[in-house]
């Protein structure tokens, strides 16, 4: 079945950086958009971005920018999400999730990743 | 950006109630409105896509209307499955947005 399958919880300190995976099977990583969705504890779900699976080309939500990469590894069908510099404040489950071909809705989604920060 | 609001927040109700969760957009975004089903510890879980549409294997006491800036979830009537949050999400406009979601909680 189609499924998103995301590394691990990651424990960090401050200033570290972190690179989350988000593995597709059940279908070709190329077919549909990945966009990645950032929850802090107790919080709603924030967009974080999308990267187009054809053309590996990212786009950035704004508060994205800058320590935040979205990349690919098509060979073993799996999208990345890498973190740099981090602060407490980047303590969330970021969950990566399929698009529909117009990038319109989200299913499936990975399971989460928590990314704790902390000294 | 579009904002997205949700209401109630809560909502306490019993098995086999109908329950209503309302999301508004700050502007007409058609019909571009997504809910999303969330229970603790999980990823949310896609219910309903362009409104009204229901995604393959959700149960069909739940259903989806409204277009422009008003929107309605409902559960016709409520399992022990369906106490969890759910979210609306846009897809007239990046960034996407999410409301900031409905509890639903067993009274």
């Amino acid at each position: 079945q189609v499924q998103l399958v995301q590394s691990g919880s990651e424990l960090k300190k401050p200033g570290a950086s972190v690179k989350v995976s988000c593995k597709a099977s059940g279908y070709s990583l190329t077919s549909y958009p990945i966009n990645w969705v950032r929850q802090a504890p107790g919080q709603g779900l924030e967009w974080m971005g999308w990267i187009n699976t054809n053309t590996g080309n990212p786009t950035y939500a704004q508060g994205f920018t800058g320590r935040f990469v979205f990349s690919l590894d098509t060979s073993v069908s799996t999208a990345y999400l890498q973190i740099s510099s981090l602060k407490a404040e980047d303590t969330a489950v970021y969950y990566c999730a399929r698009a529909d071909w117009l990038g319109a809705w989200f299913d499936p989604w990975g399971q989460g990743t928590l990314v704790t920060v902390s000294s | 950006d579009i904002q997205m609001t949700q209401s109630p927040s809560s909502l306490s109700a019993s098995v086999g109630d109908r329950v209503t969760i309302t999301c508004r957009a700050s502007q007409s975004i058609s019909t571009y409105l997504n809910w999303y089903q969330q229970k603790p510890g999980k990823a949310p879980k896609l219910l309903i896509y362009a409104a009204s549409s229901l995604q393959s294997g959700v149960p069909s006491r739940i259903s989806g209307s409204g277009s422009g800036t008003d929107f309605t979830l409902t559960i016709s009537s409520l399992q022990p499955e369906d106490f969890a949050t759910y979210f609306c999400q846009q897809s007239y406009s990046t960034p996407r947005t999410f409301g900031q979601g409905t509890k639903l909680e067993i009274k």
